[in-house]
């Protein structure tokens, strides 16, 4: 079963305009994780952010979390071309083994 | 430094069939987990071996199995192949148990199964 739902299914958006992904999610977690995914193949994992942080930066990303909401966003600043691609978000549990997936957001930017 | 390796890269197989996959985790790597990713969906846990012992399984039929070998290297093996086990299976590894959810996962770019 899903454990997150990202939000919207799909994006486009101009080069250079800001992108922002949402994800809510059901269970308590231990931490949530966001992945890119380019034409159906493997995934590439982009930032970690534990349940005990709020905010976190990795060039030009930025995901908050939200934990008395369940939810967390993806924000890609200053699209380019090469961002395009699906974008999902994964929860870890504490004492599982698994990650539990959303089901994506197609993001697409157009030159 | 080779990344996570997948083999094949894509496969046909008819209704009934039995299917192997591989997997090459980074070297150092001990963990191993197994994915499922149906076309528009997001993944869905199948194994996860660590020392070649297995040490989580998600929700699926016992047509599946998986091993871990000594140099952690792993098969997936589906018996008595559906239409419905048409999809992505990707592979993913980390150093130790618990730390590709704890720091993520290194993903291999996945066996594409195509059942007809």
């Amino acid at each position: 079963s899903q454990q997150g739902e990202e939000d919207p299914q799909a994006l486009s958006i101009q080069e250079g305009e800001n992108a922002t992904m949402n994800c809510s999610y059901k269970t308590s977690i231990n931490n949530l994780q966001w992945y890119r995914q380019n034409s159906g193949r493997g995934l590439v994992h982009l930032i970690l952010i534990r349940s005990n942080e709020r905010e976190k930066h990795s060039g030009r990303l930025r995901v908050t979390l939200d934990t008395s909401k369940k939810s967390s966003s993806l924000l890609i600043t200053a699209s380019r071309a090469a961002d395009t691609a699906s974008y999902f978000c994964a929860t870890g549990m504490d004492s599982n083994y698994q990650l539990i997936w959303g089901a994506g957001t197609k993001l697409i930017i157009k030159p | 430094d080779a990344g996570v390796t997948q083999s094949p890269t894509h496969l046909i197989k008819t209704r009934g069939q039995h299917v192997t996959l591989r997997c090459s985790p980074i070297s150092g790597h001990k963990s191993v987990s197994w994915y499922q990713q149906v076309l528009g969906q997001g993944p869905q846990f199948i194994f996860q071996y660590y020392e070649k012992e297995e040490r989580g399984r998600g929700n699926f039929p016992d047509r599946f199995s998986a091993r871990q070998f000594p140099n952690y290297s792993s098969e997936l093996n589906v018996n008595a192949l559906l239409l419905g086990d048409s999809a992505l299976y990707l592979c993913a590894s980390s150093l130790a148990r618990g730390q590709g959810e704890d720091y993520g996962y290194t993903f291999g770019s996945g066996t594409r199964l195509t059942v007809v």
